[in-house]
């Protein structure tokens, strides 16, 4: 699987939109890009994936750029719930392999 | 909703002793997965499974076997416990079927092996 790259730690304000990078230099062309969120004491939880196109759901939106080496996960308007890891995962369809995840992101959501 | 349970959130054995996890999905999803979860380490795979009685080892498998005598039901088993396989316990399972291939987790084990 591809390596991805995560700051380790971002601040966003409650309500503000959070904008998480991942870059993703070495993926293939049958990689998706998987987004990935872990509260504290919790199993993480699935956000979104995809794997050219830009894809919204009702948690989040994907950005990937059009080379696919980097993307961007958005939470429009962020709660103090959202405090979490986040993980950005590179790999082809996981239904046969396990996912593998980095050190992620710590979004902390301030008040 | 959808759910995979985990036998205990916390569990507290000592060296030696013979440990069981045990993972229940309640989707009909084919494969499951035990990873656990060290700080620094991220999440990393023991074992996986795609079919019942069927296991393939993962990246960290010695010290541990598994079990799966039925689809919804993937055990984890410590022979002999040692302290450093204290540690989060996670299992997740995902179905084969088409789509969105989401990896769905339960809440973890937290195992401390004194």
């Amino acid at each position: 699987d591809a390596k991805t790259t995560q700051p380790p730690s971002m601040d966003c304000a409650e309500g503000r939109a959070a904008n998480l990078p991942c870059n993703h230099s070495t993926i293939s062309g049958n990689e998706y890009v998987y987004w990935y969120r872990q509260i504290h004491s919790q199993g993480p939880q699935y956000i979104i994936h995809g794997l050219k196109n830009n894809e919204t759901n009702e948690m989040a939106s994907l950005i990937i750029t059009e080379d696919r080496k980097s993307s961007t996960l958005i939470l429009p308007h962020a709660t103090l719930r959202d405090t979490a890891v986040y993980y950005c995962i590179v790999s082809p369809y996981t239904g046969r392999r396990a996912l593998t995840f980095g050190s992620g992101t710590r979004l902390q959501v301030q008040p | 909703d959808v759910k995979v349970t985990q036998s205990s959130r916390y569990l507290v054995k000592r060296t030696g002793e013979k440990v069981f996890l045990e993972c229940v999905q309640d989707m009909d999803h084919e494969n499951m997965f035990w990873y656990r979860q060290d700080p620094g380490l991220g999440l990393r795979l023991i074992y996986f499974s795609y079919d019942v009685k069927m296991k393939e080892k993962g990246d960290i498998p010695e010290g541990y076997s598994v079990s799966r005598e039925k689809k919804e039901r993937f055990s984890l088993i410590l022979e002999s416990a040692s302290t450093n396989q204290t540690s989060m316990y996670l299992c997740a399972s995902i179905s084969l079927a088409g789509g969105p291939w989401e990896q769905f987790f339960g809440p973890g084990t937290r195992l401390t092996v004194l």
